[in-house]
């Protein structure tokens, strides 16, 4: 089956731990992205990548990272730097100026 | 920062009834796109219009786009209880290539 794949699905995380979320996509995309989305609010962009080793800062990068090793790899770590990072993260792929195709979502509790 | 905003903030309507959904957003873009968001699960993508468009159909769903005044709006008409879910906005600025949400719409539709 073609598509992107979010795991795990539910994650918890102990305080001063780095956790790594991964996505994976088999669709050929060169965009990647990872969003933060806090109960009842919007989408906010993390990192987004257009291609293989390269990366951007999305709006709410501190305390995140992001490695583009292989075109169909976009892992995300959240570091201890990351204050509150009790949310659910979303990963997403697509190609120049189409659809975006969404990952299933980690929900990442600090506990 | 959201690059679009959407309005109004929840809807409430009865099935049968057309719910409009409108949305504002701040840079040139290339295209926008309108996605769904059932509770807790990825976005699922709706429909996308090109920058140099200015309407478009699929099914149930009627999109327009205004340039000028940076503005779309997202029209589902003969609604239906499975309608309900959040409904967001997203836009790629022409400089940058990313991908950005608004804060949504939820919208219920009751039996």
């Amino acid at each position: 089956d073609g598509g992107i794949t979010q795991s795990p699905k539910y994650l918890f995380r102990k305080e001063g731990q780095n956790v790594t979320l991964s996505c994976e996509q088999n669709l050929n995309h060169d965009a990647m992205y990872w969003y933060r989305q806090d109960p009842g609010q919007g989408l906010r962009l993390i990192y987004y990548s257009q291609i293989v080793n390269d990366f951007q800062k999305g709006d709410i990068a501190e305390g995140y990272s992001v490695s583009r090793e292989k075109k169909e790899s976009f892992p995300l770590t959240v570091t201890s730097a990351q204050k509150n990072p009790t949310a659910f993260y979303l990963c997403a792929s697509s190609t120049a100026n189409t659809e975006a195709f969404f990952g299933q979502g980690t929900r990442l509790t600090v506990v | 920062s959201q690059q679009g905003e959407e309005d109004p903030q929840a809807l409430s309507i009865q099935e049968g009834e057309n719910a409009t959904m409108n949305c504002s957003y701040k840079t040139s873009i290339n295209n926008l796109q309108w996605y769904r968001q059932n509770s807790g699960r990825g976005l699922v993508h709706l429909i996308l219009i090109r920058s140099n468009e200015r309407e478009k159909h699929s099914g149930r769903l009627r999109v327009t786009l205004d340039t000028s005044k940076k503005s779309s709006s997202l029209l589902i008409t003969a609604s239906r209880a499975a309608d309900t879910a959040s409904y967001f906005c997203a836009t790629d600025a022409r400089t940058d290539n990313d991908m950005r949400f608004g804060a949504g719409t939820r919208l219920t539709v009751k039996p």
